[in-house]
């Protein structure tokens, strides 16, 4: 059965003291890891995909990593606007629509 | 390049009544998907349109249907509203190829009195 699991559920940060979320999947066949951020009141806003063990995206603070069975979203040196809601999510095996992860809220203290 | 656009942002219904969502995807993008979001439960999928065509269906009642029309502009509807129907509805568009992001629109927050 096709599965997302996301860790922890909530973590708060200090302004500066860098962590990862993690993000575990059953999925046969994957066809890309997506991940997303989600402001309060906001939709998802997508911020990578990951299509092979190995493969690393980076964006400002952010870099994403895959392997066989697990991403991590590591946040380097965060700031206050880094607190959010981060989602991982896959395709359904054979559809195009997406199942999400229960997301971890991160907060970042001045 | 516009993003894309749900509307009404906010809806209160009661018990009983009906209610239409509108949905304008990113132009060019073909595929439009609908999600329902709820504190206990999260991102749901509800369908998935293609090319006017229903391509994928979640888990939920008939009660709950959606249509797209030859802009790519998709409408989802849910009829007899219940007090669980409450969350926020999330429209998503793509180019509807594997592998794909999907682009999420900031949602319809729907209230059932």
């Amino acid at each position: 059965e096709d599965q997302v699991t996301q860790s922890p559920e909530a973590l708060r940060l200090q302004e500066g003291e860098s962590s990862s979320l993690n993000c575990s999947y059953t999925v046969s066949g994957l066809r890309g890891l997506f991940w997303y951020r989600q402001d309060p009141g906001k939709g998802p806003e997508f911020l990578f995909t990951l299509y092979s063990a190995g493969e690393e995206k980076e964006k400002e603070r952010l870099k994403a990593t895959l392997t066989k069975k697990e991403s991590f979203l590591h946040i380097t040196a965060p700031k206050p606007e880094d607190s959010a809601t981060y989602l991982c999510a896959a395709p359904q095996t054979g559809a195009n629509n997406l199942f999400f992860g229960t997301g971890t809220r991160l907060t970042v203290i001045p | 390049k516009a993003g894309v656009t749900q509307t009404p942002r906010y809806l209160i219904k009661t018990r009983g009544q009906q209610v239409t969502l509108s949905c304008s995807p990113i132009s060019g993008h073909r595929s439009v998907s609908w999600y329902q979001q709820t504190p206990g439960q999260g991102l749901q999928f509800l369908f998935e349109y293609f090319s006017e065509t229903q391509r994928n269906k979640g888990n939920f009642p008939g009660r709950f249907s959606g249509r797209q029309f030859s802009n790519s502009r998709s409408e989802m509807n849910v009829s007899t509203l219940e007090l669980g129907d409450s969350a926020l509805y999330l429209c998503a568009s793509s180019l509807g190829r594997e592998g794909q992001p999907q682009h999420f629109g900031d949602g319809t927050r729907l209230s059932i009195l």
